[in-house]
């Protein structure tokens, strides 16, 4: 059971390019989510979705795209990069019912960096 | 506004001493209460989590973690700490559209 698979795990990119880092579950969970992990600041929501079509914007939504097409994917855009987003981001997903009780299963994250 | 602080940064003890780490919230409503570790380079496991009934509740890897309503506090513990426990901690409160996490604590193991 592969559970929350992201990719790539490292990229580096240049001010200004896009790219897209790629989040797919098989567990069939209706909720997910990106976040971004920086040093003394936790974990903070990027985005998130709760289901096929459906995607709101969460704390730190700026410099960012989503979209949700199929239950099982959730990629995420940076248009234009910035050495602002160098950071560690994680996709999570979980069940949709009773979302306040459901834990999130998290990727094993992929570390951008920006030069 | 819903927060959740932890106030060590970085913690130190000794293998097979006990540990507590702590965790306060902030959060309007009844909390759902969560803990994660994160080894380098990893993602984050979930360890435990509360949301009703007993206050102390029992996680993965002996550690456990308690729900005080008046302090706003879910500091989690363990009797005896193993060297592979070396790990980043997280608290954090579940809203039902996000999760809020606290900064983290470093936990370091010394033989």
């Amino acid at each position: 059971n592969a559970g929350v698979t992201q990719t790539p795990k490292f990229q580096v990119l240049k001010t200004g390019q896009s790219m897209t880092l790629q989040c797919a579950q098989d567990m069939n969970h209706e909720y997910m989510s990106w976040y971004r992990q920086d040093p003394g600041m936790g974990l903070r929501l990027i985005h998130y979705s709760v289901g096929a079509g459906i995607t709101d914007q969460g704390e730190v939504p700026n410099g960012y795209n989503v979209s949700r097409s199929t239950t099982e994917d959730f990629p995420l855009r940076l248009l234009s990069a910035a050495p602002s987003q160098t950071s560690v981001y994680f996709c999570a997903s979980s069940y949709s019912e009773n979302l306040r009780e459901t834990e999130a299963f998290f990727g094993q994250g992929t570390r951008l960096t920006v030069v | 506004a819903q927060s959740v602080t932890q106030p060590d940064i970085h913690i130190t003890v000794s293998e097979g001493a006990s540990l507590e780490l702590r965790c306060n919230y902030s959060y309007g409503a009844t909390p759902y209460l969560f803990w994660y570790v994160q080894s380098p380079g990893q993602g984050l496991q979930l360890l435990l989590k509360y949301f009703s009934g007993d206050t102390l509740v029992q996680g993965i890897k002996g550690f456990e973690a308690e729900f005080k309503r008046s302090q706003s506090s879910f500091n989690l513990r363990k009797p005896s700490v193993h060297w592979s426990d070396a790990a980043e901690y997280f608290c954090a409160v579940n809203t039902g559209n996000q999760f809020y996490f606290g900064t983290g604590t470093s936990l370091t193991v010394i033989p």
